[in-house]
């Protein structure tokens, strides 16, 4: 059980383009998700927060207009990269926490994006 | 503000021996503390946790111990294996946070 699924596992885009990542809970429903960023070797930076239904609470530094974040329902979260660069490439990983755990997270698959 | 520590960056252990990763909190209001396991190109797995209640908690062959004056506590995988070579992550956490505050990660290598 708690697994959580990732879509794309990568992608490369064109920079200025627009890139969307999906975050799903297969077999839970999520009470909170979370949105990380990962670089090579570094640990996990936490980007943003989110419930469903209200919106993403966004860590200090982050740009909320370049990452939007959409949590829809209880089991979907979706991280769109708008006007993507370079800079942009990263390892993003998305979280989920249970009701049945509520102290926990389980982490998807991440996905690899490149922009070129 | 790095508010949990960890060490070493990375570990070389061989097969059969014990790994053995360190970590140090200041919140003394973080009450749950879990470890994640890492492959390369994949993300972390929820490998064991510990609350601040017990001093030890065992799963196979992963041990937390936990030292809450000390504000300090530790991973042992025990009898290490070649499948064990990942990067191991640390975390701390408050039920009403609900965010994680995680180390920098141990990159361990068991060799055969």
């Amino acid at each position: 059980g708690a697994v959580v699924s990732q879509h794309p596992s990568w992608v490369i885009c064109k920079s200025g383009t627009s890139v969307k990542i999906e975050c799903r809970s297969l077999d839970f429903q999520a009470t909170t998700m979370f949105w990380y960023r990962q670089f090579p070797k570094q640990s996990l930076m936490l980007m943003a927060t989110s419930n469903e239904g209200s919106k993403a609470t966004y860590e200090q530094g982050v740009e909320k207009d370049k990452f939007l974040i959409n949590h829809a329902s209880l089991t979907l979260s979706t991280l769109t990269v708008t006007s993507a660069h370079p800079e942009d490439s990263s390892f993003y990983i998305c979280s989920a926490t249970p009701s049945f755990r509520p102290d926990t997270q389980y982490f998807g698959p991440g996905t690899r994006l490149t922009v070129l | 503000q790095q508010q949990v520590k960890q060490s070493p960056q990375s570990l070389i252990v061989q097969k059969g021996g014990i790994s053995i990763i360190n970590c140090a909190y200041e919140n003394t209001a973080f009450d749950y503390f879990p470890w994640y396991q890492q492959f390369p190109g994949k993300g972390p797995a929820l490998l064991i946790a510990i609350r601040p209640d017990v001093s030890e908690k065992k799963e196979g062959r992963f041990t937390i111990s936990f030292n809450k004056s000390a504000k300090q506590f530790s991973l042992h995988i025990m009898d290490s294996q070649p499948g064990d070579s990942a990067t191991y992550f640390c975390a701390a956490s408050m039920r009403s946070w609900g965010k994680f505050q995680f180390g920098a990660g141990t990159q361990v290598v068991v060799t055969p």
